[in-house]
């Protein structure tokens, strides 16, 4: 089976933009979930989508959303970028049927300038 | 409000000494704990969760909830196992949502 994927792996913005980040799940993983790494605060949740409909939700701003496909990908969206939201986006799928595993993708890089 | 702690940031040991990376959690409720790995240039994946209560490339971890502890132990260090070390927990039945730690650097020297 192939891993998850997110893309684009390297992405430079600059403050007040947007931007959108993607993510494939593996294949018959029908729960995507994502995550900001940064050195400052490590591993944080953002949000958690299954079968299309957020069922979990980080503590961050409104500026962060994210949404899911029928194909089960994801998308996450980031808007009014400020210099602090810098980090490694990971995306995890995981398999309904067997709850405790998530899948990591290999994190999308953002830079704002 | 749920929380991880991993005191060591850096952990060096010899190669064939005994490992332990500490872990220690809060939560009110009843938590499910798990310990991810990330080698060099390669993307986070699962080692082991308490749950299963298995041994992974020789590493083992006990929930000890008297001392909400979730220590990872390896009775002798291998060089492949240099990474770092995340301790994550989630409510049970949600394992989609998890908390970190800050994780451990693990470098096992020749």
């Amino acid at each position: 089976k192939a891993g998850v994927t997110q893309t684009p792996r390297y992405l430079i913005k600059t403050r007040g933009q947007q931007v959108t980040l993607s993510c494939s799940p593996i294949s018959g993983h029908r729960s995507v979930s994502w995550y900001q790494q940064t050195p400052g605060q490590g591993l944080q949740f953002l949000f958690e989508y299954f079968s299309e409909t957020q069922r979990n939700k980080g503590n961050f701003p409104g500026r962060f959303s994210g949404r899911q496909f029928s194909n089960s990908r994801s998308e996450m969206n980031v808007s009014t970028l400020e210099l602090g939201d810098s980090a490694l986006y990971l995306c995890a799928s995981s398999d309904p049927r067997a709850d405790r595993e998530q899948f990591f993708g290999p994190g999308t890089r953002l830079t704002v300038l | 409000a749920q929380r991880v702690t991993q005191p060591e940031k850096l952990l060096s040991v010899f190669k064939g000494a005994p490992v332990e990376l500490k872990c220690n959690y809060s939560y009110s409720g009843s938590p499910e704990l798990f310990w991810y790995v990330q080698y060099s240039r390669q993307r986070l994946q699962l080692l082991l969760r308490h749950i299963s209560r298995e041994s992974i490339k020789g590493f083992t971890a006990d929930l000890n909830k008297g001392e909400t502890s979730f220590h990872l132990k390896k009775p002798f260090a291998q060089e492949e196992d240099s990474a770092m070390y995340y301790c994550a927990l989630s409510s049970l039945g949600s394992a989609r949502q998890l908390t970190f730690g800050s994780g451990t650097q693990l470098t096992v020297l020749p």
